[in-house]
């Protein structure tokens, strides 16, 4: 089975541009999470949807940041516009919830570097 | 407060030794779940093994087993046989909120334990 996919693995951009990330989680998955880990912050929650809706964003830094998921096998997370303190490695995560069944899975990661 | 914490930041252990992971957590949640995960340095997030608040017995994945002790909230991470591959950051989370039917939040991690194993 595929796991959760993320593109792009590596994106260098300059600060002031629009950078958009972009998940297709595991198939069947009802939880879809965005992930962020820095090296000062660790692993920090962003936001997270079930069934293609938005619950908790709680953790979205401010309004640069966005996240959309259209449809069950798709999300995205935009950032507009770009800082360099935005430099991390953006995980995207999904995940049934079961009962036991509901280990979270995730992504490879996409390493965001803001010059 | 801090939800999870991991008091270890780094471990040498020599090679085929067992290692024990330090976890402790805070919840009021009566139903959660713990997870331990592994990071290698080629970054990715792997799934280790998975503790439920109701389960009866500690949870074991292969090498893996999980130390759960309720009353202690701790989740300690037992990997028996260390191998060289088994260097890693390692990373103990809570997911709260596990009732049948309701809803669930993400994972909260701890700051990782950094494990090398010597030859």
């Amino acid at each position: 089975d595929a796991g959760v996919i993320q593109s792009p693995r590596h994106e260098v951009t300059e600060m002031g541009q629009e950078v958009t990330l972009r998940c297709k989680p595991i198939s069947g998955h009802d939880y879809l999470f965005w992930y962020r880990q820095t090296m000062m912050r660790g692993l920090e929650l962003l936001i997270y949807f079930n069934n293609n809706v938005p619950i908790d964003d709680s953790g979205m830094p401010e309004d640069r940041f966005s996240a959309k998921m259209p449809n069950a096998s798709f999300s995205t997370l935009k950032i507009q516009p770009s800082e360099p303190r935005d430099s991390a490695v953006y995980f995207c995560a999904s995940s049934l919830f079961r009962g036991a069944r509901n280990t979270i899975y995730f992504g490879e990661g996409s390493w965001l570097t803001v010059v | 407060a801090q939800k999870i914490t991991q008091t270890q930041p780094g471990m040498f252990v020599q090679e085929k030794e067992a290692v024990t992971l330090d976890c402790t957590y805070d919840t009021s949640d009566p139903s959660y779940g713990l997870f331990w995960y592994k990071q290698p340095s080629s970054g990715e997030m792997i799934f280790l093994i998975y503790q439920g608040s109701y389960d009866q017995q500690n949870a074991t994945e292969g090498r893996y087993s999980l130390n759960f002790q309720k009353a202690r909230k701790s989740a300690n991470l037992v990997i028996s046989a260390s191998q060289l591959g088994d260097s890693a950051m390692y990373f103990c989370a809570m997911r709260e909120g596990q009732r049948s039917g309701g809803g669930a939040d993400g994972l909260t991690f701890g700051k990782g334990t950094h494990l090398i194993i010597q030859p």
